[in-house]
């Protein structure tokens, strides 16, 4: 039982141009989400985090935006970096559910120069 | 500052040995928490510890245990190893209880099993 997906498992954009990506979840007792980046033979890297009673949350080249009616997240960075070619994963918690990291698949990302 | 520290970084064993994974988290973080990522099931939370008692525990065998001592060093262990438990292991600290803390992780030990 996937809680937390991120449908899209590769996303190719263009430099300077906007990347999206997104995650839905099930569980509502989720309340802080996270973005991960990672690269190969590293651990995650955190990127930017939104509490569940926030919709937004802004940090240099990346929002966070969260649809807590429909279960959905998204991270847009803006503009994409060659640096930023990584694959980035979606994370939920819940403080009622032991804090726990319950991540998606991962989006693999490739900005082109 | 340093970061969170996993060794090995690599580990070969054979089916049926056991084998014990180290982390030493950030300086003052006292929560470590253990995930294990694979190519089929992505990144699945094993099992978190803070103070030196495990808090929480995700759906994996008994096979796979840990413990975490006063300095906030943990270890993990995986006996009777299987061709399935080839996995890159990771380890996260964070200052306290909660997701807001935020995570931060190390790089892993990649265990092959063969």
């Amino acid at each position: 039982d996937q809680q937390v997906k991120q449908n899209s498992p590769s996303l190719s954009v263009q430099e300077g141009r906007i990347s999206i990506l997104n995650c839905d979840y099930t569980n509502s007792m989720f309340d802080y989400f996270l973005w991960y980046k990672k690269y190969p033979a590293e651990g995650p890297t955190f990127l930017i985090s939104i509490s569940s009673i926030k919709d937004k949350n802004e940090d240099g080249r990346f929002t966070v935006f969260l649809n807590k009616s429909a279960k959905h997240l998204s991270l847009h960075i803006v503009p994409s970096q060659p640096g930023d070619s990584a694959v980035y994963f979606c994370a939920a918690s819940a403080r009622a559910a032991g804090n726990k990291l319950t991540f998606g698949g991962g989006t693999r990302v490739l900005v082109k120069p | 500052k340093a970061g969170v520290t996993q060794t090995p970084r690599y580990l070969i064993k054979t089916r049926g040995q056991q084998v014990t994974l180290s982390c030493s988290p950030i300086s003052g973080h006292r929560s470590v928490s253990w995930y294990q990522q694979t190519p089929g099931q992505g990144l699945q939370f094993l099992f978190e510890y803070f103070s030196e008692t495990q808090r929480n525990k995700g759906n994996f065998p008994g096979r796979f245990s840990g413990r975490q001592f006063s300095n906030s060093r943990s270890e993990m262990n995986v006996s009777t190893l299987e061709l399935g438990d080839s996995a890159l292991y990771l380890c996260a600290s964070s200052p306290g209880r909660g997701a807001n803390y935020g995570y931060t992780f190390g790089s892993g030990t990649r265990l092959t099993v063969v």
